[in-house]
């Protein structure tokens, strides 16, 4: 597609619950970002992909995190058991490979934990 | 680890003010700089970056100096538009492996007519 898009741009869950956010980049970018930002700081590293696997998860902040990349081009990032601390903006990036950080960002999925 | 200190905001200008803003990092090695931008109910755009030291990125009247020696990368513009309200977010590349950004913490602008 022409951009990065991830779906949903709003989701609200319950403490306890499980959640999947969506990303789709944009067609050819074989490396895939995943960031997380709170409210009113910068968005945090949480997982890379390169194709299907992921080249370093060093940034998920604990066990209930999980991303996968199937096919080496949509993307899931998975929530379980979600906590009022997940609330943030998830942020997905792609781009091809070998390109200097010439990430492009999507607009970003709301995440909010009630 | 690596980081990034943004000056704090929000920072209020009027129309055709000049602009500074102060961003100093600590890294290992000598890290890409890049500066980002989010419009609001926009996503993330990359506005300038520079990728070793006395490089000077530049874009859309914008500009920042790689300075090893004071670890700085300041933004500035001569004459700042409403239409330059907005966050924006200095940033590091680490690059081990997966080329990951290590952002400051953002400084919102607010352009006044």
């Amino acid at each position: 597609g022409a951009g990065v898009s991830q779906t949903p741009s709003n989701k609200v869950t319950e403490k306890g619950k499980y959640v999947e956010l969506r990303c789709d980049p944009i067609s050819g970018h074989t490396a895939l970002y995943w960031y997380r930002q709170s409210l009113g700081q910068g968005p945090e590293f949480l997982i890379y992909f390169q194709g299907t696997g992921a080249a370093d998860d060093s940034g998920l902040p604990n066990d209930r995190f999980f991303a996968v990349r199937p096919e080496g081009s949509v993307s899931t990032l998975k929530i379980q058991r979600t906590e009022r601390g997940d609330s943030a903006v998830y942020l997905c990036a792609s781009s091809r490979l070998g390109a200097n950080y010439g990430y492009t960002f999507g607009s970003g999925t709301r995440l909010t934990v009630v | 680890g690596n980081s990034v200190t943004q000056m704090e905001g929000p920072v209020t200008l009027s129309e055709e003010a000049f602009l500074t803003i102060n961003c100093t990092y600590t890294a290992t090695g000598y890290p890409s700089l890049f500066w980002y931008v989010q419009y609001p109910g926009e996503g993330l755009q990359l506005l300038l970056k520079a990728t070793k030291a006395d490089d000077k990125g530049s874009n859309k009247g914008f500009e920042a100096t790689y300075r090893k020696e004071t670890t700085s990368f300041h933004l500035e513009k001569g004459s700042v538009q409403v239409s330059d309200s907005a966050v924006y977010f200095c940033a590091l590349g680490e690059f081990q492996g997966a080329q990951k950004l290590v952002f400051g913490q953002g400084t919102r602008l607010t352009i006044n007519p």
